[in-house]
């Protein structure tokens, strides 16, 4: 079966400062990759996801996550956050071995923007 | 477009009753996933409806069950509650469920079970 590994729980971040929240998945076939963020009290909202093509892909407000097949990573990263990015961030993968089209998430990384 | 619905958005039963959460797809959406989550286990998939059947489950009791209407709207239902059944469940729609499509999160039913 596949799983996804966010080593860290928790990332605190001062405002302005560039960010990486880190995302391993184990799989030995073809996967897809997403990024989720999950604000107080709401559902998931996809930040990025990677399909196939470009390794690096981004999203609108600034986010963007590089796939690394042989690292089987998909870290994502900002240069430069602001307070309002203060939320959970989920990294899931779906496909591969066992896995079929349901969604595989990680524990999931608390994002804390400080002034 | 309307996001994906779920209602209620907050329940509160005591052990042993069951419960019906409902999820209504954005419109044009035809496969409906459910998903689990709670502070231990994290998120964790329960089951997903196409075209009114369901086609794949996860690791879950068969307390857990769920069904899919012609509109592709969505319940869940939980017979005899249990405390470790409390937790934020969240509904997803997709346009054909294909493993590519994006799933797109309603804002869930917080489930407290006293």
């Amino acid at each position: 079966a596949q799983s996804v590994t966010q080593l860290d729980s928790q990332v605190p971040v001062f405002e302005e400062a560039p960010v990486e929240l880190r995302c391993n998945y184990s799989s030995s076939v073809s996967v897809y990759l997403f990024w989720y963020v999950q604000y107080p009290n709401q559902g998931l909202q996809l930040l990025l996801k990677y399909l196939s093509g470009s390794t690096l892909v981004e999203s609108i407000n600034g986010f963007e996550a590089e796939f690394n097949k042989s690292q089987t990573s998909f870290h994502l990263r900002k240069p430069s956050v602001h307070i309002s990015d203060t939320a959970e961030y989920f990294c899931a993968v779906s496909g591969g071995t066992g896995g079929g089209n349901k969604l595989t998430f990680g524990t999931g990384t608390q994002l804390k923007v400080e002034l | 477009k309307a996001g994906v619905t779920q209602t209620p958005r907050y329940l509160i039963k005591t052990r042993g009753q069951q419960v019906t959460l409902s999820c209504s797809p954005i419109s044009g959406h035809r496969s409906v996933s459910w998903y689990q989550q709670t502070p231990g286990q994290g998120l964790q998939f329960l089951f997903e409806y196409f075209s009114e059947t369901q086609r794949n489950k996860g690791n879950f009791p068969g307390r857990f069950s769920g069904r899919q209407f012609s509109n592709s709207r969505s319940e869940m239902n939980v017979s005899t509650l249990e405390l470790g059944d409390s937790a934020l469940y969240l509904c997803a729609s997709r346009v054909l469920g294909a493993v590519t499509d994006t799933q797109y999160f309603g804002p869930g039913t917080r489930l407290t079970v006293l």
